[in-house]
């Protein structure tokens, strides 16, 4: 059974850096595509990054919002995948879930608040 | 501008049949856009219905079923229940980028 579990959200302060993890398992982590995507309260779903496996060359690409700012990582040893969020504005508040690039299996999410 | 695009809203009534529809300003969506449909209900996490245009997981009610019509991806629903009720969003892979449309609040009325 996939399983896709995010954790390290919280409040933080404009301006401030946070990073998310995404514990993945029930496939195999290092031949799958990863994406972030996030959903402000209220709002719709918003694509936020995507990183290939290390075999199609590891490369990143993020939305327009984010670009610069966010950073996603993997850790294919610890079947653990990244988002490194920094320069957090207000408008970065959101649930924030890992998806699977394919096949679209999602984890719970987790709430990330930007407020001073 | 708006890249993908979904009827803001739907209603059908139980047992009835609509199909939920996912444009692309780009043109017509083919199946190398690999078209995937999500169902969110309230204060609940997204779950995947349909991947890479029609393909259905374990977990999808048969009454749910994806396809291309007339250059759009389409979600149809047919013979709906009350449990049906919900947003769905439609998510297009483009290159470099993948693109949520914005969402179709579906009531079953």
């Amino acid at each position: 059974e996939v399983q896709l579990v995010e954790s390290g959200g919280g409040l933080v302060k404009p301006g401030g850096s946070l990073r998310l993890s995404c514990a993945a398992s029930g496939f195999t982590f290092s031949n799958a595509w990863m994406n972030w995507v996030r959903q402000a309260p209220g709002k719709g779903l918003e694509w936020v990054g995507r990183i290939k496996s290390k075999t199609d060359g590891g490369t990143t690409d993020y939305a327009a919002p984010v670009k610069g700012r966010f950073t996603i990582s993997r850790d294919d040893s610890k079947n653990t995948l990244y988002l490194q969020m920094g320069s957090l504005k207000t408008e970065d508040t959101a649930v924030y879930y890992c998806i699977t690039d394919q096949r679209g299996y999602w984890g719970q999410g987790t709430l990330v608040t930007v407020s001073s | 501008q708006t890249v993908v695009t979904q009827e803001p809203s739907l209603t059908v009534s139980p047992g009835g049949t609509v199909t939920l529809t996912c444009a692309s300003i780009t043109g017509a969506v083919t199946s190398g856009y690999y078209p995937n449909w999500f169902q969110q209900k309230p204060g609940q996490a997204p779950r995947a219905l349909i991947y890479s245009t029609s393909n259905k997981h374990s977990w999808t009610p048969a009454r749910f079923s994806g396809s291309l019509l007339g250059g759009k991806a389409a979600l149809t629903l047919s013979g709906a229940q009350p449990e049906d009720e919900a947003e769905y969003y439609c998510l297009l892979y483009y290159d470099g980028a993948r693109v949520f449309g914005g969402g179709t609040k579906l009531t079953v009325l």
